[in-house]
């Protein structure tokens, strides 16, 4: 059965640091990889999405790798704002019909 | 605007009751999926629709039923078997298919109470 971990639970930063959000999985047979952010009481919404043939994606100040055969992958943030304060979840699918299994989250808060 | 919407956004529920949950999306998404949020956890998924008059059991589908008699709706339905039903629940959307590229899209959520 798939287990996503990722750690730090909770991250406090100062503004304008580059940081890095850790996600592991222990089933190395996934189809794609998510990065998703959540806002309190909000939905979610898609940051990246990495296919499994691919190692990198990224959108503007962030970028997630994936290294498939260690099952992990990272978010970095560069220049960190404080509009970048929420909580990061990450989930991985297994087959193509998007069935998603998440992490629990990492809470991300920036201070000016 | 294309997206989904989910109402209500708080819902109480009284014990013995069923409460239902509505999820409609205009962004032509042949799947759809509920997901269930509880603090300090994941989102675990309890249902999932491929297609228009299908659908299937996810991880913690007991207490739970769903219908999809429309493209663009799928609501949820708390059972009262349901016996811990407080919890944040969110609808999600994807094209479908077997797609590497296949993201899914959230609705708000709707926030769940027992009375």
């Amino acid at each position: 059965k798939q287990e996503v971990t990722q750690i730090p639970a909770a991250l406090s930063v100062p503004e304008g640091e580059n940081l890095v959000l850790n996600c592991s999985f222990t089933d190395s047979a996934i189809y794609n990889l998510q990065w998703f952010r959540q806002d309190p009481g909000k939905g979610l919404t898609s940051l990246l999405l990495i296919q499994s043939s691919q190692r990198e994606q990224t959108s503007g100040r962030l970028n997630a790798s994936l290294d498939k055969s260690s099952g992990r992958s990272t978010l970095y943030i560069a220049a960190s704002q404080p509009g970048d304060s929420a909580t990061y979840l990450c989930a991985v699918s297994n087959t193509g019909f998007q069935k998603l299994v998440f992490g629990t989250g990492t809470r991300l808060l920036v201070s000016p | 605007d294309g997206g989904i919407t989910q109402s209500p956004k708080y819902l109480f529920r009284k014990e013995g009751q069923n409460v239902t949950l509505s999820c409609e999306q205009n962004l032509n998404h042949d799947a759809m999926y509920w997901y269930r949020q509880d603090p300090g956890q994941g989102l675990r998924l309890i249902y999932y629709s491929q297609i228009v008059n299908d659908f299937q059991k996810g991880d913690i589908a007991e207490g739970y039923s769903v219908s999809r008699e429309k493209k663009e709706s799928f609501p949820l339905t708390v059972t009262s078997a349901q016996k811990n039903p407080t919890a944040f629940y969110l609808c999600a959307s994807s094209i479908g298919g077997a797609l590497a590229k296949n993201i899914q899209y959230f609705g708000a959520g709707t926030r769940l109470s027992v009375l």
